[in-house]
């Protein structure tokens, strides 16, 4: 079955620094790959979408790759600020068959410090 | 005012209760969905609907049933409610004209079942 995996265990960093927010996922090829912020307490906030037949997206100061043959997804925080500091899941088509509907990860908690 | 919005924000009832919880939109989209989250589980798909006539289950749909009033509401209910059903309900739609389904969110209601 198709599965998604984030990094458990909570991010730290030090204001100013690159986060980098790994997604792996295995036993399906998806169309595309979202990431979305959720603060606590609070419904998930769409950020960035990659198709398949992108590298690298880019929007101020956050960066995804996709990578198909790792069946890896990177995303990037450039220049943290104490304000990025959330949970971040990505979130992968369900396939051919299953359009429109989302497989979520578990997320990975993000604690940038001042 | 907020695009998706759910009522009650947090509820608490005792085991056995019919409960149901709503979610209303204003964006105009076709799709809506109901996720549960619990920690550590990321986001469950519990029900979605692509139209008013079109209700579909999710991975996880046992214990719950819904129901698509208008193309604006989209409610959810749990027909005799037990404690594992405890965790934080979240609604979203999606419009896949605007592309692949990026999906909105409302603000989450924290169910605890006694």
């Amino acid at each position: 079955s198709q599965k998604i995996e984030q990094n458990s265990e909570a991010l730290n960093i030090q204001e100013g620094k690159t986060a980098t927010l790994t997604c792996n996922y295995t036993n399906y090829s998806p169309a595309y790959l979202q990431w979305y912020r959720q603060d606590p307490g609070r419904g998930p906030v769409f950020l960035l979408l990659i198709r398949e037949n992108e590298k690298e997206k880019r929007k101020e100061r956050l960066k995804v790759t996709f990578d198909t043959t790792l069946k890896q997804s990177l995303f990037h925080i450039t220049a943290s600020q104490p304000a990025d500091s959330a949970t971040y899941l990505c979130a992968l088509d369900g396939g051919s068959g299953n359009t429109g509907k989302l497989i979520f990860g578990q997320g990975t908690t993000l604690q940038v410090k001042p | 005012d907020a695009d998706v919005t759910q009522t009650p924000r947090n509820r608490i009832t005792k085991t056995g209760k019919r409960i149901m919880l709503e979610c209303s939109q204003t964006k105009g989209h076709d799709r809506m969905y109901w996720y549960r989250q619990d920690p550590g589980l990321g986001l469950q798909l519990i029900y979605y609907s692509f139209d008013v006539k079109d209700i579909n289950k999710g991975e996880i749909s046992d214990g719950y049933s819904v129901s698509r009033q208008a193309q604006a509401k989209f409610s959810l209910s749990l027909e005799s409610a037990i404690p594992n059903q405890t965790a934080l309900y979240f609604c979203a739609t999606s419009d896949p004209g605007q592309g692949p389904d990026t999906q909105y969110f409302g603000p989450g209601t924290r169910l605890t079942v006694l």
